[in-house]
């Protein structure tokens, strides 16, 4: 069974460009999660999706963050414009439920913001 | 505000030693609570789990304690393993929301 895909793996950028990122969960799964984690904390959840619907978003920052999952598969999650301390590992997971599922996590995408 | 404490950034132990990671939370309404696992360059694993209404929980050389009057529980791996070494995260939820809280981490180093 193929795991979470996420791309790319690494991406560097100035402060105030845009940048997006992609997620292809595990085939079946239901529910997407975008987190952010920053060097030396766990990951924070930024959004999560229930197949093409938002289930929380609460902590998004919704002025520069947009994320979408049109098809209820794949997702990308775009920063626009950027800031220094959005620099982080954007992890992308997916479960079959939800709820209390085992959440299954991609590589990540590092991000480092000039 | 921290939910979801790992007080101790960095841990290493022999191998063949046993391991013991240490999480406390504060929220007494987180019901359900895992421990995952991270490679360099890789995203977390699972590891293991436990429900509130439980107070340990094994899977070979796993185990999960939960104290929930202290709210704190434990990992052990017994006995450790050089490839243990990673970053450990425990993390909580609460109710069937699938969200979950991470602490900081906890780096282990098992020296051979």
């Amino acid at each position: 069974e193929a795991g979470v895909a996420q791309s790319p793996r690494y991406k560097i950028i100035e402060k105030r460009q845009s940048v997006a990122f992609w997620c292809n969960p595990i085939s079946g799964h239901a529910t997407l999660y975008w987190y952010q984690q920053i060097l030396g904390q766990g990951p924070k959840l930024l959004i999560q999706f229930q197949n093409n619907g938002v289930v929380d978003d609460s902590q998004l920052p919704k002025d520069r963050f947009s994320a979408e999952r049109l098809k209820g598969v794949d997702s990308t999650l775009k920063i626009q414009p950027a800031k220094l301390e959005d620099s982080a590992v954007y992890l992308c997971a997916s479960n079959l439920l939800g709820m209390g599922d085992t959440q299954y996590f991609g590589p990540g995408t590092r991000l480092t913001v000039l | 505000d921290q939910q979801v404490k790992q007080n101790s950034p960095s841990l290493s132990v022999q191998e063949g030693r046993i391991s013991i990671l240490n999480c406390d939370y504060t929220n007494s309404m987180f019901d359900y609570f895992l421990w995952y696992k991270k490679y360099p360059a890789e995203g977390p694993t699972f590891l293991i789990s436990i429900s509130s209404i439980k107070d340990k929980n094994e899977d070979g050389r796993f185990t999960v304690f939960l104290n929930k009057s202290a709210k704190h529980l434990s990992l052990h791996i017994v006995p450790s393993q050089p490839g243990d070494s990673a970053v450990y995260f425990c993390a909580a939820s609460k109710g069937n929301t699938g969200k979950l809280i991470f602490g900081q981490g906890t780096t282990l180093q098992v020296k051979p």
